[in-house]
């Protein structure tokens, strides 16, 4: 139980388009998501926490107009990285709070901007 | 602002061996802190959590400490198999429902038949 499906786990786009990432909680309502940043042989690093029907939490050094989070509903949150450029290329990771202690992961996206 | 260290940031063994990966923490007011394994291109997958009341956890062949005090948990896995290569994660989080998570630099394990 308490699966988190991420989509897409890959995709290129080109300098300045915008690549939405969806993270849909399948089994179970997602109240909490946070959102995660890893460059290559590096750890996670959080970019942003939002909760259900709310303004997300941006890190410090985040720039919360190029990437874009949504919670609308208890089972989906999107990113956004808008106006995307070679330098945004990274892993994407989400991840939901499920109960009091644990943390479901998504399977991440990897975004390549060209 | 919370600093979580992880020492090796490679180890290479062959397989069978026991094996100790190392996690340090510069705030000790932690409210739990957990391990996770990755592997290559894909999501987290939670392997221990360490409640700050609690010293040490278990699941087959992983055994994870924690000393608060100290600022530093250990994982230990028993007789490696090369299924077990992947990257290891630490993470803390200082309070807790959904409480954000302060990763570890992580370390890259690879074991070798």
């Amino acid at each position: 139980g308490a699966v988190v499906s991420q989509h897409p786990s890959w995709v290129i786009c080109k300098s300045g388009t915008s690549v939405k990432i969806e993270c849909r909680s399948l089994d179970f309502q997602a109240t909490t998501m946070f959102w995660y940043r890893q460059f290559p042989k590096q750890s996670l690093m959080l970019m942003a926490t939002s909760n259900e029907g709310s303004k997300a939490t941006y890190e410090q050094g985040v720039e919360k107009d190029k990437f874009l989070i949504n919670h609308a509903s208890l089972t989906l949150s999107t990113l956004t990285v808008t106006s995307a450029h070679p330098e945004d290329s990274s892993f994407y990771i989400c991840s939901a709070s499920i109960g009091t202690y644990g943390y479901t992961f998504g399977s991440g996206t990897r975004l390549t901007v060209v | 602002k919370q600093e979580v260290t992880q020492i090796p940031a490679a180890l290479s063994v062959p397989e069978g061996e026991n094996l100790v990966l190392n996690c340090s923490f510069t705030d000790s007011a932690i409210y739990n802190l957990q391990w996770f394994r990755q592997d290559p291109g894909k999501g987290l997958t939670s392997l221990l959590l360490i409640q700050s009341s609690q010293r040490e956890q278990t699941s087959g062949r992983l055994n994870a400490s924690l000393d608060k005090s100290s600022g530093r948990s250990t994982l230990y896995i028993a007789a490696s198999q090369p299924g077990d290569s992947a990257t290891y994660l630490c993470a803390v989080s200082r309070t807790g429902t959904a409480s954000k998570l302060t990763f570890g630099t992580g370390t890259r394990l690879q074991v070798t038949l």
